[in-house]
């Protein structure tokens, strides 16, 4: 069964503390990896897709990096702005396109 | 810049009642999806639209749930009769045949009392 694990459950980070967010997967085949930030209340935003082991995305204070089993989500001198939950997803070959989620991690910034 | 749009933001409803959802997706995304998201947990898909055809619907509970889009552009999502453990968010994402990344609207907070 394809699954998405996402760790750890909650961040605690002063502001310019940098840290790392894991998702790791196991899927029958990978299409896509993809990164979501969701505000309490809202809709997730999205933030990129990883297509191959190698790959990496930066936008802002945000890079996620893809190897064959997992991704990381690097942010570098966070600031409270930063605070909500960073949701991983997959797209398998075998799902029709759907959306497999992680629970996420909720990552709180303190000034 | 093109959103999907959902309504309402909010709904309370009794246990028993009927209540729906609207979306209207981004102009020419022919894939629409119903998630839904449990406080704390990550959205787990209800039901995938291809245009105006059901493409996945395997986690729908269809004894209660129905959707449809019936023109292949918006769609509606009801509960009939609502219970308490469906209380939730119920998000709608859509995404052209170009691009895998699905877009969220904002999401319908359900609370069934």
């Amino acid at each position: 069964e394809d699954q998405v694990t996402q760790s750890p459950e909650a961040l605690r980070l002063q502001e310019g503390e940098s840290s790392s967010l894991n998702c790791s997967y196991t899927v029958s085949g990978l299409r896509g990896l993809f990164w979501y930030r969701q505000d309490p209340g809202k809709g997730p935003e999205f933030l990129f897709t990883l297509y191959s082991a190698g790959e990496e995305k930066e936008k802002e204070r945000l890079k996620a990096t893809l190897t064959k089993k997992e991704s990381f989500l690097h942010i570098t001198a966070p600031k409270p702005e930063d605070s909500a939950t960073y949701l991983c997803a997959v797209d398998t070959p075998y799902n029709t396109d759907k959306l497999i989620f992680g629970t996420g991690t909720r990552l709180q910034v303190f000034p | 810049e093109a959103e999907v749009a959902q309504s309402p933001r909010y709904k309370i409803t009794e246990k028993s009642q009927a209540v729906a959802f609207w979306c209207d997706p981004i102009s020419g995304h022919a894939t629409l999806y119903w998630y839904r998201q449990i406080l704390g947990q990550g959205p787990e898909l209800l039901v995938q639209f291809q245009d105006e055809s059901v493409v996945d619907d395997s986690q729908l509970p269809k004894d209660r749930f129905s959707a449809e889009r019936l023109k292949g552009v918006d769609s509606t999502l009801k509960i009939q009769p609502a219970e308490l453990g469906d209380s939730a968010m119920y998000l709608c994402a859509s995404t052209d045949n170009l691009n895998t990344e699905a877009f969220f609207g904002q999401g319908t907070r359900l609370t069934v009392v």
